[in-house]
């Protein structure tokens, strides 16, 4: 069974600092890799994904994949307070599931 | 406009009283899911379907049964609710096949059993 962990739980950067937040999955087989973002007490959304190995960047956000390290991170650019939210990694191996981690719980101070 | 809408919102049950927590979706995604978030634990997977009249067991399907009559709607039903079920419950939809994994959430519906 797919295994997703998520470090670090939580964080606190100042406004401007780079962010990284990084993810571990257990199934060399995985084909979909994602970062979801999560304010408080709204839904999930989807911020970037990627499927091959390598790294995609839109504006202030860049992931970087490696498959053969079962690791996958974001990178936040000049972070803003905005930028404050829980954020998800998932993971697919196909078919109709997806795997969550747990999170981690980014504070941006101004 | 929103795509996943869920009912209630919010919603305060008895301990052994019956919870029905229904979604709607209007993206024509085949797949839809019930998940439930608690604090350490993102987001784990109760039910899903691949399509109408289809539902299938998740990683913590105990205590739950779900429900899916037509592409649109799924509905989460906890026969006899305990107060380990007082929890935020989130629906979501998504495409089938490799390359469409992403899902698409509702708000949210946060249930305290008493």
């Amino acid at each position: 069974q797919q295994k997703v962990q998520q470090s670090p739980e939580s964080l606190i950067v100042p406004e401007g600092a780079m962010t990284s937040l990084n993810c571990t999955f257990s199934d060399s087989a995985s084909q979909y890799f994602a970062w979801y973002r999560q304010h408080s007490g709204k839904a999930p959304k989807a911020l970037m994904s990627i499927f091959s190995n390598g790294e995609k960047e839109e504006g202030r956000f860049t992931i970087h994949l490696n498959k053969a390290s079962l690791h996958f991170s974001l990178h936040i650019r000049d972070s803003q307070p905005s930028d404050s939210a829980l954020y998800l990694c998932a993971v697919s191996a196909g078919g109709y599931k997806v795997v969550f981690g747990s999170g981690t719980r980014l504070l941006v101070s101004p | 406009e929103a795509a996943v809408t869920q009912s209630p919102r919010n919603k305060v049950a008895v301990t052994g009283g019956k919870v029905t927590l229904s979604c709607n979706q209007t993206n024509n995604h085949n797949n839809m899911y019930w998940y439930r978030q608690d604090t350490g634990h993102g987001l784990r997977l109760i039910h899903y379907s691949y399509g109408a009249g289809s539902t299938e067991k998740g990683d913590i399907p105990d205590g739950y049964k779900a429900s899916r009559p037509s592409q649109e709607n799924f509905s989460l039903i906890l026969e006899l609710a305990t107060p380990s079920q007082t929890s935020v419950y989130f629906c979501a939809s998504g495409k089938t096949g490799t390359g469409h994994a992403e899902q698409f959430f509702g708000p949210g519906t946060r249930l305290t059993v008493l």
